[in-house]
């Protein structure tokens, strides 16, 4: 059964900082992972997707990457925002591509 | 191209009664993904249907939960004799036709939220 882990469970952080959400995944037999962003009552926002033969993917100050064959994806946020602030969900698809798995999120807040 | 269309946003229904979720997946999409979220919980699974069928259902609870996909109209998820418990929020997601070149990316709607009273 696929469990997927993300850490830091809350972060806050001033303004500028740059940081790092991580995330794990006891399964490696993955199609792809995907980085969600959630608005408190909100639904959910695709920022990134890595396929399963992809390292990494870029948009804009985010960069995640994947490491499959140790079950790791690290979501990189550059200069961060106020407006950054909000939960970001890890999710894997398996089980040829029928269902996603998801983390229980960071909760971000940036702090001016 | 409106994005998958979630209604309604908001229910409120008392105990015994019946909640009828309704999802219009992305024009072009044929796959649509019921999920669960859980007060202070992640998003989990319920059910993976295309059109007039069931693919996976294995994270849908045994009794009081269906769903359907026709072949004409959206997807709807039917929660008989709500109890306290049922109240969260459950999103839909769609994605296009699996064929090759195909990203597997699943797209999600704004969700409804149910209260049971």
């Amino acid at each position: 059964k696929q469990e997927v882990t993300q850490i830091p469970a809350a972060l806050s952080v001033p303004e500028g900082e740059n940081l790092v959400l991580n995330c794990s995944f006891t399964d490696s037999a993955i199609y792809n992972l995907q980085w969600f962003r959630q608005d408190p009552g909100k639904g959910l926002t695709s920022l990134l997707l890595i396929q399963s033969s992809q390292r990494e993917q870029t948009s804009g100050r985010l960069n995640a990457s994947l490491d499959k064959s140790s079950g790791r994806s690290t979501l990189y946020i550059a200069a961060s925002q106020p407006g950054d602030s909000a939960t970001y969900l890890c999710a894997v698809l398996t089980g040829g591509g029928n269902k996603l798995t998801f983390g229980t999120g960071t909760q971000l807040k940036v702090e001016l | 191209n409106a994005g998958v269309m979630q209604n309604p946003r908001h229910l409120v229904r008392r105990r015994g009664q019946e909640a009828r979720l309704r999802c219009s997946p992305m024009k072009g999409h044929s796959h649509v993904y019921w999920y669960r979220q859980l007060p202070e919980e992640g998003l989990k699974f319920m059910v993976y249907l295309q059109k007039e069928n069931i693919i996976d259902e294995s994270g849908m609870p045994k009794e009081r939960f269906s769903a359907e996909f026709p072949k004409e109209g959206p997807s709807i998820l039917r929660i008989q004799q709500v109890v306290r418990g049922d109240s969260a929020a459950y999103f839909c997601a769609s994605s296009p036709r699996r064929q090759g070149g195909n990203t597997g990316e699943l797209f999600f709607g704004e969700g409804s939220r149910l209260t049971v009273l």
